[in-house]
């Protein structure tokens, strides 16, 4: 089945300093890729999403492309800040699949130090 | 974005009783309603599916019987975990699927609640 893997946690970095999460996935069908984020206490929010190959999702500051030749959305962005600290979650979900079902990964917590 | 509410935010009971959770929508109406369990330092894991009016659609593996799920309006649905034992225990999160039309396009759209820790001892 359709499944998503993306890197473990937690990741610790310095304020302005570069910042990759790594995501990659299965699928059978054609899915529409998805980064959400969770603040602490909070419910989880679309942070950006991508529907088809070489499509970029942006927002934010952040950005993650759709590579179909690597099966990979990985999220990035050039400079964190203190409140970039969540976790991320990358999601899939497979648009042949009239359930409109998200597939998550497993989360990566980043914590950004001042 | 949509606004989501989950009553209560977390709940302590004890082995044997029930507990129900209620999930919200403020700002719109969900035909469709996701329910989710995650685990500390774990996914966010699938438990049913459910539309306003009919029966929820169980996940593999998760009891209908144990796990009650009521969508019986467009802007409430309620899950109750029956006789609740200490494995119970978990984060439960409510995602309504909303429908929307915008430049032309039609679209779903999915929010999540802030979801209710539940602890049974």
């Amino acid at each position: 089945g359709d499944s998503v893997t993306q890197m473990e946690g937690p990741v610790t970095l310095s304020e302005e300093a570069f910042l990759t999460i790594n995501c990659t996935y299965t699928a059978t069908g054609y899915p529409s890729l998805f980064w959400y984020v969770q603040y602490p206490g909070e419910g989880l929010q679309l942070l950006l999403k991508a529907t088809k190959a070489d499509d970029k999702g942006s927002n934010k500051g952040f950005e993650a492309t759709y590579r179909k030749e690597t099966t990979s959305f990985h999220l990035e962005k050039g400079s964190v800040q203190v409140s970039d600290s969540a976790v991320y979650f990358c999601a899939l979900s497979d648009r042949m699949d009239s359930s409109y079902k998200l597939i998550f990964g497993s989360g990566t917590r980043l914590l950004v130090r001042p | 974005g949509a606004v989501v509410s989950q009553h209560p935010s977390w709940v302590i009971c004890k082995s044997g009783t029930s507990v129900k959770i209620e999930c919200r929508s403020l700002d719109f109406q969900a035909t469709t309603m996701f329910w989710y369990r995650q685990f500390p330092k774990q996914s966010l894991m699938l438990m049913a599916t459910s539309n306003e009016g009919s029966k929820a659609t169980y996940e593999q593996g998760v009891e209908k019987d144990k796990f009650l799920i009521n969508h019986a309006s467009l802007t409430l649905s309620t899950l109750t975990v029956t006789s609740a034992h200490p494995e119970d225990s978990s984060f439960y999160i409510c995602s309504p699927l909303v429908f929307r039309v915008s430049g032309g396009l039609s679209y779903n759209e999915q929010f999540f609640g802030p979801g209710t820790r539940l602890t049974v001892l």
